[in-house]
């Protein structure tokens, strides 16, 4: 059962333009993280959001966690082509797994 | 290395034979998963393993589909009398408790072919 849709599924951007990318679901989730994964390699991890509304910055990244905890949004100002990749938001519900969005595809374009 | 290892990085097979698929986690890791990833989609979990304690099968699509760690640390994923649709990249994550709030390390996975 798929619990997050991520929207949009692909994005193809100029360098230095900004974006943001959705997370949504009906469910509502104890925490919620969001990965990058990069061609041949496992997905890493960029942030954890816990509280509703939270707001966190890693430089030119913004991450929010919705009021309800169902939804997030990530925001990259500024883009650069070092942030090609897939994005993807996961969802714990407190059952010890983490559920997968369906990814977003970046493509920054220099 | 102090990461995550799966091997073989790549395995191609024929329908109907058996796979098994390794997963070396972080030293001291608890926790660790499998899960599937279709080509450019999200991850489909397939099993967690916490310690001593039972698995959590839910996600396992088939019964063809097994795993098992041994001593707490590395794991095999089995998939009997592969399918064509089983084609995917598997990917095995740990971290140091199955609290969600704790950081996964994934490996690189096993891209695994079946013709």
């Amino acid at each position: 059962t798929q619990l997050l849709e991520q929207s949009p599924q692909f994005l193809s951007i100029q360098e230095g333009e900004n974006l943001t990318v959705y997370c949504n679901s009906s469910s509502v989730f104890s925490s919620l993280q969001w990965y990058r994964q990069e061609p041949g390699e496992g997905p890493v991890l960029l942030v954890t959001v816990v509280t509703g509304g939270e707001v966190k910055k890693l430089k030119r990244l913004t991450f929010q966690f919705g009021d309800a905890r169902k939804d997030s949004s990530l925001h990259i100002t500024a883009a650069q082509p070092g942030d090609t990749g897939l994005y993807l938001c996961a969802g714990e519900t407190g059952a010890n797994n983490l559920f997968f969005g369906t990814g977003t595809r970046l493509t920054v374009i220099p | 290395g102090a990461g995550v290892s799966q091997s073989p990085s790549n395995k191609v097979t024929e329908k109907g034979k058996d796979v098994e698929l390794r997963c070396d986690p972080i030293s001291g890791h608890t926790a660790l998963y499998w899960y599937r990833q279709s080509l450019g989609q999200g991850l489909e979990f397939l099993i967690y393993f916490q310690g001593n304690s039972a698995p959590d099968k839910s996600g396992l699509p088939s019964d063809r589909f097994s795993a098992e760690r041994t001593g707490g640390s590395v794991s095999t994923l089995t998939i009997q009398r592969t399918q064509q649709e089983d084609s995917a990249v598997y990917l095995c994550a740990s971290s140091a408790s199955g609290l969600g709030t704790y950081e996964q390390y994934f490996g690189p996975g096993t891209r695994l072919t079946v013709t």
